[in-house]
């Protein structure tokens, strides 16, 4: 059964240092892996997505990065923001699961101005 | 990419009663879901909701106590019944169109439950 870790499980920052997020999975054989963002009480927003034959997606400050075989992810925010504070959700689609994402426990991030 | 509504926003319902919640998304989809979100944890798949016939239900979750219509390809509900404390969570939609397999999100319902 394919299981999902993202550690640390929060993270402090002070403005405009970079956010390094990592997410872990057991199963190397995924569809894809997709990085989401959840502010308070709200729906998740889609950050990401990579597919498993690629290394790496970038939009605007965001970076990820994924290494199948090793069974990581990591997503990289450039210069943060208080903006940024949020909890950042990692999920697979295992290709045994079908269509299902596994989702990490999520990593609560709070840029401090 | 998908657009997708869901109402209520929020509710504060008694114990004992039921509340549908309602999912719209602004194309159709053939892949639809219902998932759970306790307070301080991440998300746990209710039910793929299937156009045209019952839904799929996950590992310890029922159609008696979840029930889903999906009366067509844009729109779905999930009725939470007889809620008790329990079930205080907030309550997403969500959908995979095809292609490279992104799937999105609603916005959430955010359910209290006294």
């Amino acid at each position: 059964k394919q299981e999902v870790t993202q550690i640390p499980a929060a993270l402090s920052v002070p403005e405009g240092e970079n956010l390094v997020l990592n997410c872990s999975f057991t199963d190397s054989a995924i569809y894809n892996l997709q990085w989401f963002r959840q502010d308070p009480g709200k729906g998740l927003t889609s950050l990401l997505l990579i597919q498993s034959s690629q290394r790496e997606q970038t939009s605007g400050r965001l970076n990820a990065s994924l290494d199948k075989s090793s069974g990581r992810s990591t997503l990289y925010i450039a210069a943060s923001q208080p903006g940024d504070s949020a909890t950042y959700l990692c999920a697979v689609r295992p290709i045994a699961a079908g269509n299902k994402l596994t989702f990490g426990g999520g990593t609560r991030v709070l840029v401090k101005p | 990419s998908a657009v997708i509504s869901q109402k209520p926003s929020r509710d504060i319902c008694q114990r004992g009663t039921s509340l549908t919640i309602q999912c719209q998304v602004d194309s159709q989809v053939t892949m639809m879901f219902w998932y759970r979100q306790q307070p301080g944890q991440s998300l746990t798949l209710i039910a793929t909701a299937n156009q045209g016939s019952e839904a799929t239900y996950e590992s310890g979750f029922v159609i008696d106590k979840f029930p889903i219509s999906r009366p067509n390809l844009t729109f779905s509900t999930l009725t939470v019944s007889n809620m008790s404390p329990e079930d205080s969570s907030i309550y997403l939609c969500s959908v995979l169109p095809g292609g490279e397999l992104e799937q999105f999100f609603g916005p959430g319902t955010r359910l209290t439950v006294l």
